[in-house]
């Protein structure tokens, strides 16, 4: 089945260090990615939907200079938070589609801590 | 607006205790309603998909059924390890899927 694997599984940081996400598609190949973040007891929230070898479309309330988009090939996309702050700390997901029927293939989440 | 309502947000059964989870929608011309499994601290687990009115599937103890305008997840005799958050999405008119908040299910031996 289609696999979405995203890297690393947590991250702790410190304030005003920058942080890479990695999201790939392991078996299928994924011109668009999107990333959601996600907190304690509440729903996906998405942020970005990631496009390979274009700009991202970032949702409303984003900040698109903290929140960088990479999609540099049909198989990886990167979310990298510039400057984290505290009130970045979240859980990030990412995920793709491999064909209308299955939605979205999820990868496994990456919890950031920003102290 | 395309929309997605989940209820309850929260439900506690005893082992054995079965219930239904709803997800009420609304969207322009359904293109496929998903039910998903998140556990906590990990990415959603896709179950089902159900496209028109009066489709069922069916998974160990779920069951997904889907009217014109909600669908219900069915579950019969619950375990503990069915303990999750279910969450129901739709595609919306963006070409996005849409969500819903979730229904928190723990179910208690």
């Amino acid at each position: 089945g289609a696999v979405v694997s995203q890297h690393p599984s947590w991250v702790i940081c410190k304030s005003g260090t920058s942080v890479k996400i990695e999201c790939r598609s392991l078996d299928f190949q994924a011109t668009t990615m999107f990333w959601y973040r996600q907190f304690p007891k509440q729903s996906l929230m998405l942020m970005a939907t990631s496009n390979e070898g274009s700009k991202a479309t970032y949702e409303q309330g984003v900040e698109k200079d903290k929140f960088l988009i990479n999609h540099a090939s049909l198989t990886l996309s990167t979310l990298t938070v510039t400057s984290a702050h505290p009130e970045d700390s979240s859980f990030y997901i990412c995920s793709a589609t491999p064909g209308q029927v299955y939605g979205y293939t999820f990868g496994s989440g990456t919890r950031l801590t920003v102290v | 607006e395309d929309q997605v309502t989940q209820s309850p947000e929260a439900l506690r059964l005893q082992e054995g205790e079965s219930s239904s989870l709803n997800c009420s929608y609304t969207v322009s011309g359904l293109r496929g309603l998903f039910w998903y499994r998140q556990d906590p601290g990990k990415g959603p687990e896709f179950l089902f998909t159900l496209y028109s009115a009066g489709e069922e599937k069916e998974k160990e103890r779920l069951k997904a059924t889907l009217t014109k305008k909600e669908s219900f997840l069915h579950i019969t005799a619950p375990k503990p390890e069915d303990s999750a958050t279910y969450l129901c999405a739709v595609w919306g008119s963006q070409g996005n899927l849409i969500f819903g908040k979730g229904t928190k299910l723990s179910v208690k031996p």
